[in-house]
């Protein structure tokens, strides 16, 4: 199985600045990782796919990077509704596998 | 516009039997993969199954293989979990989504429904 780890646990943000989040897997998974974005009480919502294409509906202040085993989310300019748990997740193997989560809170 | 419908969520005893349903609309539910995938409140998120468009194949994680089945009837747009020999630990919320590609089981996951709760407790 393959173990993402993502890092810090929770990051303390202003408005404005930005954050780097971190997603490291076990193994490669070359660029078959996504990143999903979760507000509290509601459903997770896909923000970038095959590493660095945005989903439908997230601004370009959201920038995915890397492969392999390392990746990065970066948000800049913080805005008010930046502010959710971030979860990585792989498709490159059986069983499918999420990070266990970043949160991203106002400082 | 693509629309999941979770239902079939409660409360069941440990070692009990549930099935979820998942309605869909909006898109063309035959030629999607879809998953569950649940989370414990407050928790991270699990991926607990995922069937191929037309249903032939399936996929577990260790931790549901032989007490969760899903199926999917692609008349009624309708995806299914069958959890039986249910734990205290499979207590969760539990979502359906889509998959994003239509070219492989394996995937990403969008959209997602609203959720179901199942809670395990004597």
């Amino acid at each position: 199985e393959i173990v993402l780890t993502q890092s810090p646990a929770t990051l303390s943000v202003s408005p404005g600045e930005s954050a780097t989040l971190s997603c490291r897997a076990s193994q490669s998974v070359y660029s078959n990782l996504a990143w999903y974005q979760q507000k509290p009480g509601q459903a997770p919502r896909l923000l970038m796919y095959g590493v660095s294409t945005r989903a439908t509906g997230f601004p370009a202040r959201f920038a995915g990077s890397g492969s392999g085993t390392e990746f990065t989310l970066t948000i800049s300019s913080l805005q008010s509704e930046d502010y959710a748990v971030y979860y990585c997740q792989q498709h490159n193997a059986w069983p499918l596998t999420f990070g266990g989560g970043t949160k991203v809170e106002i400082k | 516009e693509v629309e999941m419908l979770e239902s079939g969520g409660g409360l069941v005893q440990p070692g009990g039997s549930l099935r979820l349903s998942c309605a869909a609309s909006g898109f063309n539910f035959s030629t999607s993969a879809m998953h569950w995938v649940r989370q414990v409140p407050g928790k991270g998120l699990a991926w607990v199954s995922g069937i191929s468009a037309s249903g032939r194949n399936t996929y577990y994680p260790d931790s549901v293989k032989g007490r969760f089945a899903v199926s999917r009837d692609n008349s009624k747009n309708t995806l299914y979990l069958q959890m039986s020999s249910l734990r205290v630990e499979d207590a969760a919320v539990y979502y359906c989504a889509k998959g994003v590609s239509t070219l492989a089981t394996i995937n990403s996951f969008d959209p997602w429904g609203q959720g179901t709760l199942v809670t395990v407790s004597s």
